[in-house]
C-alpha cells in the first residue's frame, strides 16, 4: 500500500511569491489534513478536507488556503509569502471518522528568503 | 482551553536503558490518544492509538498507558537502541475530530 506522498520535497520562494504544495493520501482516505512545523516547534493545524470539503481550518490568516480534489488528493497554496512561513508542511490522510489514525506524509520544506 | 503537554522536552540516554515520557491533556470531549514517532525530516508515525477505555497498550519495546481520569499517559521505551532517537508527540483527539499536538520529547539515545 503506497503511503501519503507529498510534492516537492523542498521548496525555496521568495518573500511575496506563491508556493503550491501537492499531497496524495493513501488509496481508500477521504480526509486530509495539513500542518505547519516550524523548526523546533510542535504542529500547528492549518486545514483540514473531507469529501472535498474545508471542515476546519486552524488560526492561520487566509492567505493560506487549499482545496480538495475529486480524488481526494489535496493542495495548499500560500500566497504572499513571508520569511516566517519557512517550515516542513506536512499532509496526513485519514478514514473517515474521529477514531481513524493520522498517516502523515514526509512533507514539503518550504524555504523562503 | 484545549492543551497537551509532555514532558520531559528533552532526554538523553544510554542504550539499552528504558525511559518514560510523559503526556497531559485538558482536551475535551476526550476522543482518543496517540503516540506518534517523528524521525528528523520525515513525517510523524503512529506508535499507538489509545482510547477511554484503554488502560494500556504495546508495540513491540513501546508501552503507553492511559489514565483518563487524571488525564495523563505515559509512553515507556524498554531496552532503547540507537533508532529510537527521534521526537515523540502526543496527540489527542477530541469528538469534533480536532486534533491537539504536543510539542514532543526529542530523546537522544546515546551508545
Amino acid at each position: 500500500e503506497a503511503g501519503v506522498t507529498q510534492s516537492p520535497t523542498h521548496l525555496i520562494k521568495t518573500r511575496g511569491q506563491q508556493a503550491t504544495l501537492r499531497c496524495s493520501p493513501i488509496s481508500g482516505h477521504t480526509s486530509v489534513y495539513w500542518y505547519q512545523q516550524a523548526l523546533g516547534l510542535g504542529l500547528q493545524f492549518l486545514l483540514w478536507y473531507d469529501e472535498g470539503e474545508e471542515r476546519n481550518r486552524g488560526n492561520f490568516p487566509p492567505r493560506f488556503s487549499g482545496r480538495q480534489f475529486p480524488n481526494y488528493s489535496s493542495e495548499l497554496n500560500v500566497n504572499a509569502l513571508e520569511l516566517e512561513d519557512s517550515a516542513l508542511y506536512l499532509c496526513a490522510s485519514s478514514l473517515a471518522g474521529y477514531n481513524s489514525p493520522l498517516h502523515f506524509g514526509n512533507g514539503t520544506r518550504l524555504t523562503v528568503t | 482551553k484545549n492543551q497537551v503537554e509532555q514532558s520531559p522536552q528533552s532526554l538523553i540516554i544510554l542504550e539499552g536503558k528504558n525511559c518514560t515520557l510523559q503526556c497531559n491533556y485538558t482536551v475535551s470531549p476526550f476522543s482518543n490518544l496517540r503516540w506518534y514517532k517523528q524521525d528528523t525530516g520525515r513525517g510523524p508515525v503512529s506508535l499507538t492509538i489509545m482510547t477511554f477505555s484503554e488502560n494500556t497498550k504495546s508495540n513491540g519495546r513501546y508501552t503507553a498507558t492511559l489514565d483518563a481520569d487524571t488525564k495523563q499517559s505515559s509512553l515507556h521505551i524498554t531496552a532503547s537502541q540507537l533508532s529510537d532517537s527521534a521526537s515523540y508527540i502526543c496527540v489527542v483527539s477530541a469528538k469534533s475530530n480536532q486534533f491537539y499536538f504536543g510539542t514532543g520529547t526529542s530523546l537522544t539515545v546515546i551508545p
